[in-house]
């Protein structure tokens, strides 16, 4: 695998289900994060993890709840979303949080859908 | 704090026409400026960014941007579009004291054949 990796693609579940969302980064970076994109709406930065630890939350409802083990490795745990949670979430990567210019890498996304 | 404005959300053009996708920015100190792609049902992929030095920047696919930092834009342009280049097109701005990157709303190109 190369880049940033993230499973399940798709993603179906019930308001009372608890799933998760995993990331992987395979390009030895630092700072990884997690984004919201909706319809018509801009990309909405989540949470922002560098060496491991939270260094963003943007105002995120609880029902989301992110973990990050390791600096390759990023989850986002759901419980009890509503509808309008539904949006593709996009975990990114970048060198680390120091400046300089270094773009995110972005995975491919998951889509979910909250019925 | 930075922001980022993307004028068109949606631009039409005929295949193997020339294209501008618009980007303005504000910010009170040196920014660093990105242009993202992201293609139906994928991530975004990074295009070009502009650091610092020349002002016209060269990406991949052909596309290349403008930084004019006196009119604090940062526009995309391709000579001839192709089919391919159908996807949603999102400007970005960092400041360069800082590592977060702001997104615009994004302008999706749809190519006509």
């Amino acid at each position: 695998e190369t880049g940033v990796t993230q499973t399940p693609r798709h993603l179906v579940m019930g308001m009372t289900n608890k799933k998760s969302l995993k990331c992987e980064q395979h390009l030895g970076h630092n700072a990884m994060y997690w984004y919201k994109q909706s319809a018509k709406k801009p990309l909405e930065l989540m949470f922002v993890y560098n060496f491991k630890e939270q260094t963003e939350n943007n105002s995120v409802p609880s029902r989301f709840s992110p973990e990050c083990p390791n600096s390759s490795h990023l989850f986002l745990h759901l419980h009890t979303l509503q509808p309008e949670d539904s949006a593709l979430y996009l975990c990114a990567s970048s060198q680390d949080l120091a400046g300089g210019g270094d773009e995110q890498y972005f995975g491919p996304g998951t889509r979910l859908t909250v019925t | 704090a930075q922001s980022v404005t993307q004028l068109d959300s949606q631009v039409p053009v005929f295949e193997e026409a020339p294209v501008e996708l618009r980007c303005n920015y504000s910010s009170s100190v040196s920014v660093y400026l990105f242009w993202y792609v992201q293609y139906p049902n994928q991530g975004l992929q990074l295009l070009l960014k502009y650091l610092s030095g020349s002002t016209l920047v060269k990406g991949i696919n052909g596309f290349e941007a403008e930084f004019n930092k006196s009119q604090t834009s940062f526009h995309l342009r391709k000579p001839s579009v192709h089919i391919s280049d159908t996807a949603e097109y999102f400007c970005a701005v960092m400041s360069s004291s800082a590592s977060k990157i702001i997104f615009g709303s994004g302008t999706r190109l749809s190519i006509r054949p």
